[in-house]
């Protein structure tokens, strides 16, 4: 039974670019969030998907934007990269959002570097 | 707003001493609880949750947390650390109907042979 798997593993940018994060939830699950993990730092929340629709947002810009596909699977996107957008970015897949009973899986994230 | 408060930044501690990791929270409500482990390049594992009911909550690889709503805190403890434990621990909250967790900023486990 896979969990959760992010692609790519690593990706360097430059300023100014866009980038494109896929997730693929663990099998069962409908729902995914994202969060960003700055160097030393916790986890932060981005967005959260369920029935292709963001259901919830954190704190960011609008340069940060998701899709959610009819299978589950996800992608997260940015805009206009900047060198504060470095960072690991983590995938988590659970079963109805919402409900904090049901575990939320971690991917090994994306580690997105700026130069 | 939620927070989470994990006041040491890093911790080192020897093979087969005992571990207690802090965490601090601030919330209205009776909130919902967790603890995480990251190894080095890897995502994030689940070690326990606390919902309600018994404040003691026993979770994977021996360890246990306790929820204390006075101290508005709930420590993460095990009683014989082992090597393989060196990694960054999480402590994060959640409340009923939001949908995203609230992280500490996490604290380093070293663990001397």
């Amino acid at each position: 039974d896979a969990g959760v798997t992010q692609s790519p593993t690593h990706l360097i940018k430059t300023r100014g670019q866009q980038v494109t994060l896929r997730c693929s939830p663990k099998s069962g699950h409908d729902t995914v969030s994202w969060y960003q993990q700055a160097l030393g730092q916790g986890p932060q929340f981005i967005f959260q998907y369920y029935e292709e629709e963001e259901r919830q947002r954190g704190n960011f810009p609008d340069r940060f934007s998701g899709h959610q596909f009819p299978n589950y699977s996800s992608e997260l996107n940015v805009n206009a990269l900047l060198l504060g957008d470095s960072a690991l970015y983590l995938c988590a897949s659970s079963f109805l959002p919402g409900d904090l009973n049901q575990p939320q899986h971690f991917g090994d994230g994306t580690r997105l570097s700026i130069l | 707003a939620q927070s989470v408060t994990q006041p040491d930044i890093h911790i080192t501690v020897s093979e087969g001493a005992s571990l207690e990791l802090r965490c601090n929270y601030s919330y209205g409500a009776t909130p919902y609880l967790f603890w995480y482990v990251q190894s080095p390049g890897q995502g994030l594992q689940l070690l326990l949750k606390y919902f309600s009911g018994d404040t003691l909550v026993q979770g994977i690889k021996g360890f246990e947390a306790e929820f204390k709503r006075s101290q508005s805190s709930f420590n993460l403890r095990k009683p014989s650390v082992h090597w393989s434990d060196a990694a960054e621990y999480f402590c994060a909250v959640g409340s009923a109907g939001r949908r995203a967790l609230t992280f500490g900023s996490g604290t380093r486990l070293q663990v001397q042979p």
